[in-house]
């Protein structure tokens, strides 16, 4: 079974530019999580999505960050405009469903703005 | 505010001795516990994880942990590591099924020849 695909897997951008990610998650996983993990910290969830609907994206900075799942599939998580702060990893994860306690992480993007 | 607390940020450990990873969670409602490795470069991976049931909870290569509800804590024990066991390791929770994983900021462990 394919685990969760991310790409790229490593992005330097200056601040103020845009950015995007995107993640593959498991076949047949209607669930799909971002997480944002910064250096020497635990990973902190900026949204959920339960097929192509939104779950939870309450601590999803708004005015910068957007994601979607158009088709309940894969997922694109946008960042415009970058500030040094974004410095981190984004981690995707998807679960088989909303009943199901384990998620699955793919290997991360690593975003440095400058 | 619910959180997780891992009390130490590293522990450096020589091969083939023990270790314990402390976790401590904070939360007004019941929850599920996880333990997650994370290697170099790499996404996290589950090591083991508390539902209900047998407090004593064992997990892949050999990792056990014990719940604890009265002290709220969830440490992560293995009784001989491996050079191998070098990571990051993170204690999270979750307030239900499907529910967002809140995680510690973890401990990184080394090993040690």
């Amino acid at each position: 079974e394919a685990g969760v695909a991310q790409s790229p897997r490593y992005k330097i951008i200056e601040k103020r530019q845009s950015v995007a990610f995107w993640c593959n998650p498991i076949s047949g996983h209607a669930t799909l999580y971002w997480y944002q993990q910064i250096l020497g910290q635990g990973p902190k969830l900026l949204i959920q999505f339960q097929n192509n609907g939104v779950v939870d994206d309450s601590q999803l900075p708004k005015d910068r960050f957007s994601a979607e799942r158009l088709k309940g599939v894969d997922s694109t998580l946008k960042i415009q405009p970058a500030k040094l702060e974004d410095s981190a990893v984004y981690l995707c994860a998807s679960s088989l469903r909303t009943s199901s306690y384990e998620q699955y992480f793919g290997p991360g993007t690593r975003l440095t703005v400058t | 505010a619910q959180s997780v607390t891992q009390l130490d940020s590293q522990v450096p450990v020589f091969e083939e001795a023990p270790v314990e990873l402390r976790c401590n969670y904070s939360s007004s409602v019941s929850v599920y516990l996880f333990w997650y490795v994370q290697y170099p470069n790499q996404g996290l991976q589950l090591l083991l994880k508390y539902l209900s049931g047998s407090t004593l909870v064992k997990g892949i290569n050999g990792f056990e942990a014990e719940f604890n509800k009265s002290q709220t804590s969830f440490h992560l024990r293995k009784p001989s590591v491996h050079i191998s066991d070098t990571a990051e390791y993170f204690c999270a929770y979750a307030r239900a099924a499907g529910n967002k994983l809140t995680f510690g900021g973890g401990t990184r462990v080394l090993v040690k020849p």
